[in-house]
């Protein structure tokens, strides 16, 4: 089946660091997002990208749509204490049903 | 926009008793709505999936009967865990889509089956 790898499974960085997270696949997706899942809360959507190659920004947050179709990533610059969380990307399979496949998350924390 | 609520947030229930969790948009009108189930440290895992006035489709391995999902209105969902067991303790976590690309996630239900 369809499978999203994402890295690194955790960081642990200083604040005011740029961190940088990534997802891959051998499968092709049409869409990609970005999600924040703080502890006991359901996931908010960072970002969503539609076209192969497409680059969108959020504040400090940047993704791009891989040029392959086949990954994504997501940068963050200079990082604060609030960014603490577990990052989840997600893509929307072959299928029209809506769903979403999700990576592993990255749990990023951030020294004061 | 786009808020997506729960209720209850987290319920604690004996074993062997039915528990009914809301999922509603309360700023758009949800074509599909989708019910998750997270375990600490672990990524979402979809249940199903549904869409108001037809049958949910449920993932492989997810039991329909011990988990009734009733779509009622383009802005309510509702997942009933019933006989609930101490293995059915979880996050329970619903989303709403409103162009079948986006999914924006509820606060998550905590159920804890004693």
């Amino acid at each position: 089946g369809q499978q999203l790898n994402q890295s690194p499974q955790s960081m642990f960085i200083q604040e005011g660091e740029d961190v940088s997270m990534n997802c891959t696949s051998s499968s092709i997706f049409n869409t990609w997002l970005w999600y924040k899942q703080e502890p006991g809360e359901g996931p908010v959507l960072l970002i969503a990208l539609y076209k192969a190659g497409e680059l969108t920004s959020n504040g400090r947050l940047t993704a791009q749509f891989g040029i392959t179709r086949k990954d994504s990533f997501l940068n963050i610059s200079a990082s604060i204490p609030s960014d603490v969380g577990i990052y989840f990307c997600a893509a929307h399979g072959s299928s029209n049903t809506g769903k979403l496949i999700f990576g592993q998350g990255t749990t990023l924390q951030v020294k004061p | 926009g786009a808020v997506v609520s729960q209720h209850p947030s987290w319920v604690i229930c004996k074993s062997g008793t039915s528990v009914k969790i809301e999922c509603r948009s309360l700023d758009f009108q949800a074509t599909t709505m989708f019910w998750y189930r997270q375990f600490p440290k672990q990524s979402l895992m979809l249940m199903a999936t549904s869409n108001e006035g037809s049958k949910a489709t449920y993932e492989q391995g997810v039991e329909k009967d011990k988990f009734l999902i009733n779509h009622a209105s383009l802005t309510l969902s509702t997942l009933t865990v019933t006989s609930a067991h101490p293995e059915d303790s979880s996050f329970y976590i619903c989303s709403a889509s409103l162009s079948g690309y986006e999914q924006y996630f509820g606060p998550g239900t905590r159920l804890t089956v004693t």
